[in-house]
């Protein structure tokens, strides 16, 4: 698996509500990434971090918080604010600081609902 | 900015058919990755290659190969002699160089099925 790990694998949300995604990593990565997948888009990147205690805004950053509290774990709070949070997403971790074998590695992926 | 196109959204073949799966991208650095992921139905993105800036070699690894020429931005993947198991959502890939924010932004991904 890459040495990520997302919980749960599905997740059913009425609407106002927030929720939190659960994103681990094992292999003392640095950098963590989330990115949201809509059909037809790809995937787009909600926020990314790089050190504990920093992070930066992606492409569609509204509606979403983190937080990297500890070098293992990156979670993804998705707000009442975020208009249309039905999605997959989609964590992943990048091996290699520097210069080589920079790879992506992603974990299983929540699914989404609010009702 | 950074962009990547993959302009053909759906892709279907029959078995034992040669695939190829374009990929155009746009950055301004010299240095930059470029990878090919693979979506299986189950969701998760299976990591497939990745590219230097500076190695334009093409690679082969089995039934993959891929051609990545800079003068045209592109780095396109080709299946030979598909099977059904490649039927799957292909996405490809840029990351920013390294050091500091590592950004890697992703193509829209081309589905392709693979008819038995």
């Amino acid at each position: 698996d890459g040495g990520i790990t997302q919980s749960p694998k599905y997740l059913f949300r009425k609407e106002g509500q927030n929720v939190t995604l659960s994103c681990e990593q094992n292999l003392n990565h640095d950098a963590m990434y989330w990115y949201r997948q809509d059909p037809g888009q790809g995937l787009r990147l909600i926020y990314y971090s790089q050190i504990v205690n920093d992070f930066q805004k992606g492409d569609i950053a509204e509606g979403y918080s983190v937080s990297r509290e500890k070098k293992e774990s990156f979670p993804l709070t998705v707000t009442s604010a975020q208009k249309n949070p039905t999605a997959f997403y989609l964590c992943a971790k990048l091996s290699g600081d520097t210069s080589e074998n920079t790879e992506a590695f992603f974990g299983q992926g929540t699914r989404l609902t609010v009702v | 900015a950074q962009k990547v196109t993959q302009a053909q959204t759906e892709i279907s073949v029959v078995e034992k058919e040669d695939v190829t799966l374009d990929c155009v991208y746009e950055t301004r650095d010299t240095t930059y990755y470029l990878f090919w992921y693979k979506q299986p139905p189950s969701g998760e993105l299976v990591f497939l290659i990745r590219r230097n800036s500076f190695d334009e070699q093409n690679e082969i690894s089995g039934r993959y190969s891929w051609n990545f020429q800079k003068s045209t931005s592109s780095f396109n993947f080709t299946i030979t002699a598909s099977q059904v198991v490649d039927s799957a959502v292909y996405f490809c890939a840029l990351s920013e160089p390294p050091g500091g924010y590592q950004k890697v932004t992703f193509g829209t991904g081309t589905k392709l099925q693979v008819i038995p």
